[in-house]
């Protein structure tokens, strides 16, 4: 069965220093793997999804970036923090069109 | 952007009664889902409808989508205080470019 794994569960990072979320995905391959934020009561905002190594779209200018080094593997970065990026980082795969998604259980990052 | 608008944002009941929650959209969309998330988790997917369908039913789950009025309704008969949570839509354009976009979601509280 497929499962997807997110870490780290929460994470409290001082302005400025620099970030990595890691979303990995077993039991299935070539999924389209999704970043999502959510702020406090809000709903969800996409902030990149990726069809394929190396390919990445980024749905809003910001202070993040992303990258998918494998198949399965899908990563969130920054290289500089700033209060705004606080929020519940969600991962999300599904394995095609018109399919479901499949979320991790996110990480709650807390800028300070 | 976000494409759905979920309506009312808050809702409170009384077990054994039904919660409808309402959904609407701007664009044409290939299909309509509706997820759940509990409080501080990932979402889980509850029912997926396509374009072409009216309506459909998971269970004490019924979804209805009208196209015509880009608008969809998720209906949840004789609920039970383990129903509480918050319930989003999200919509995949026609353009088929694999993002799904979410609304700002319902939060549901059933009472015992």
């Amino acid at each position: 069965s497929q499962t997807i794994h997110q870490w780290p569960a929460t994470l409290v990072q001082p302005v400025g220093s620099p970030l990595s979320l890691e979303c990995t995905v077993e039991g299935t391959s070539n999924p389209n793997l999704y970043w999502y934020r959510q702020a406090a009561g809000r709903g969800l905002q996409l902030l990149f999804y990726s069809v394929g190594i190396g390919q990445i779209s980024s749905e809003v200018p910001q202070n993040l970036s992303a990258s998918r080094p494998q198949d399965r593997q899908f990563i969130l970065s920054s290289k500089k923090l700033l209060l705004s990026d606080s929020g519940f980082y969600l991962c999300a795969w599904r394995g095609a069109q018109r399919s479901p998604l499949h979320f991790g259980n996110g990480t709650r990052l807390t800028v300070t | 952007s976000q494409q759905g608008e979920e309506d009312p944002q808050a809702l409170s009941i009384q077990e054994g009664e039904n919660a409808t929650m309402n959904c609407s959209y701007k664009t044409s969309i290939n299909n309509l889902q509706w997820y759940r998330q509990n409080s501080g988790r990932g979402l889980v997917h509850l029912i997926l409808i396509r374009s072409n369908e009216r309506e459909k039913h998971s269970g004490r789950l019924r979804v209805t989508l009208d196209t015509s009025k880009k608008s969809s309704s998720l209906l949840i008969t004789a609920s039970r205080a383990a129903d509480t949570a918050s319930y989003f839509c999200a919509t995949e354009r026609s353009s088929n470019t694999g993002k799904l976009i979410f609304g700002q979601g319902t939060t549901l509280q059933v009472k015992p």
